[in-house]
């Protein structure tokens, strides 16, 4: 089940089961998406992006799907695993505004915990 | 091989006494960003360099600065940390063309 921490939410899922974890971004001139997993003490690892002119990406065993209406991200894991137990955040690229680099923002994590 | 490079992993400095942090990178990646976690929350963007030009954010303290010597080097300089300043400080690249960013580490810093 899903539940609200004091600062991150927490979805629990069974080993084998699929995983969907959400996220809502907020700048609608967001051109580039990022999924990141964060294991305790690590620094956060890519896993998979999708452009704002993409709906669904897929990777080995995760998928993303975007939907602009409504500016929400989610990432699904197949199949989840013990090792797939870590903090999942997904970031959101803009350009900055005329200085052709961009800034990259971090949405509200989700602890995802896999019981084995 | 580490492509983001942090130093040190952790760092205790004690109130009110400057600290540096440090960040290379193998990539020659133009854009560098520094980020702030605190414990359960997300990075937080405290500024980034495309190449020598600086970007703040608007709300990042004046306590905190950065210097880019070169494409490979960036460094986080706390001017008088403070107990709230404790952290894990996340250094992350990009290039202008590759969009997705690669993140060190971190350095975890704690405040006494």
């Amino acid at each position: 089940g899903e539940s609200v921490g004091l600062h991150l939410p927490t979805l629990s899922v069974q080993e084998g089961d699929n995983s969907i974890i959400n996220c809502a971004y907020s700048n609608s001139a967001s051109d580039y998406f990022i999924w990141y997993k964060q294991e305790s003490g690590k620094g956060p690892q890519f896993i998979i992006d999708i452009r704002s002119n993409m709906d669904k990406r897929q990777g080995q065993r995760v998928t993303v799907l975007l939907n602009k209406t409504v500016k929400h991200l989610s990432l699904q894991i197949a199949a989840t695993q013990p090792g797939d137990s870590a903090v999942y955040f997904c970031a959101e690229r803009v350009e900055d505004s005329g200085a052709g680099s961009y800034q990259l923002t971090f949405g509200k994590g989700t602890k995802l915990s896999v019981i084995p | 091989d580490a492509m983001v490079i942090q130093n040190p992993r952790y760092q205790v400095t004690q109130f009110g006494k400057p600290v540096t942090l440090s960040c290379s990178q193998t990539l020659n990646h133009n854009v560098m960003y520094w980020y702030q976690q605190k414990s359960s929350q997300a990075p937080k963007l405290l500024f980034h360099y495309y190449d020598k030009d600086f970007n703040n954010e608007a709300d990042t303290p004046d306590n905190f600065q950065s210097r880019r010597p070169n494409t490979s080097f960036c460094f986080l300089d706390i001017r008088s940390p403070g107990l709230g300043d404790a952290a894990m400080y996340l250094c992350a690249t990009s290039g202008l063309l590759n969009t997705e960013a690669f993140f060190g580490q971190g350095t975890r810093l704690t405040v006494v």
